[in-house]
């Protein structure tokens, strides 16, 4: 069955480093997505992306963060320079046209020190 | 504003004690109410999709049902490796996907 990948599993980076997280979706999936979770906490909504642009982001993407799709398989997340606060599991998703679930990776733990 | 609730956010089970898991929601207009299990460390699962109240969906010891303001996960004579955390999302009208916090499940031998 087709599958999310994504990579890293875990990237350790100091404070103000930058930092990108590489996924590659479901390849006839035309939705693309990027969640984080913090230790414990609930599934977070950041940023989704279709037909090579934004189409929503929640107020955690702010300036810091970017998002790609550099070429026909892969979807990355840039922070800019991270903060401490940024630590936490990050998810890339996608999902196939209309009401159609997402499908998730396994994640990216990002610990920024 | 569009919300998911879920209750209880823990729920411990001997194995075998059948219990429900709830998930309410106001989302506008709801297009479908995803039921996700999430284990520690690990991407959130797809389990179920329902489209409008009254369906059902069944997958080995769960069943997931929808009413207008509610959908149910029920967990029949559960085992250890059930133990998760069982996550909903509405999908909104305007194509939105909101999640619920999650029940975090755990099941005693």
């Amino acid at each position: 069955e087709p599958e999310v990948t994504q990579t890293p599993s875990h990237q350790v980076t100091q404070m103000g480093q930058e930092v990108i997280l590489r996924c590659v979706p479901i390849s006839n999936h035309l939705y693309f997505y990027w969640y984080r979770q913090i230790l414990g906490q609930k599934v977070e909504f950041l940023v989704s992306f279709y037909n090579n642009e934004i189409s929503e982001k929640s107020e955690i993407f702010d300036d810091q963060f970017s998002v790609e799709r550099p070429d026909g398989s892969n979807f990355t997340l840039k922070i800019r320079s991270t903060k401490l606060e940024d630590s936490a599991m990050y998810f890339c998703a996608s999902s196939g046209q209309g009401v159609s679930p997402l499908h998730f990776g396994n994640g990216t733990r990002l610990t920024v020190t | 504003e569009d919300q998911v609730t879920q209750s209880p956010e823990a729920l411990r089970l001997q194995e075998g004690e059948s219990s429900s898991l709830n998930c309410s929601y106001t989302v506008s207009g709801l297009r479908g109410l995803f039921w996700y299990r999430q284990d520690p460390g690990k991407g959130p699962e797809f389990l179920f999709t329902l489209y409008s109240a009254g369906e059902e969906k069944e997958k080995e010891r769960l069943k997931a049902t929808l009413t207008k303001k509610e959908s149910f996960l029920h967990i029949t004579a559960p085992k250890p490796e059930d133990s998760a955390t069982y996550l909903c999302a509405g999908y909104s009208s305007a194509s939105k996907i909101i999640f619920g916090s999650g029940t975090r499940l755990s099941i005693r031998p």
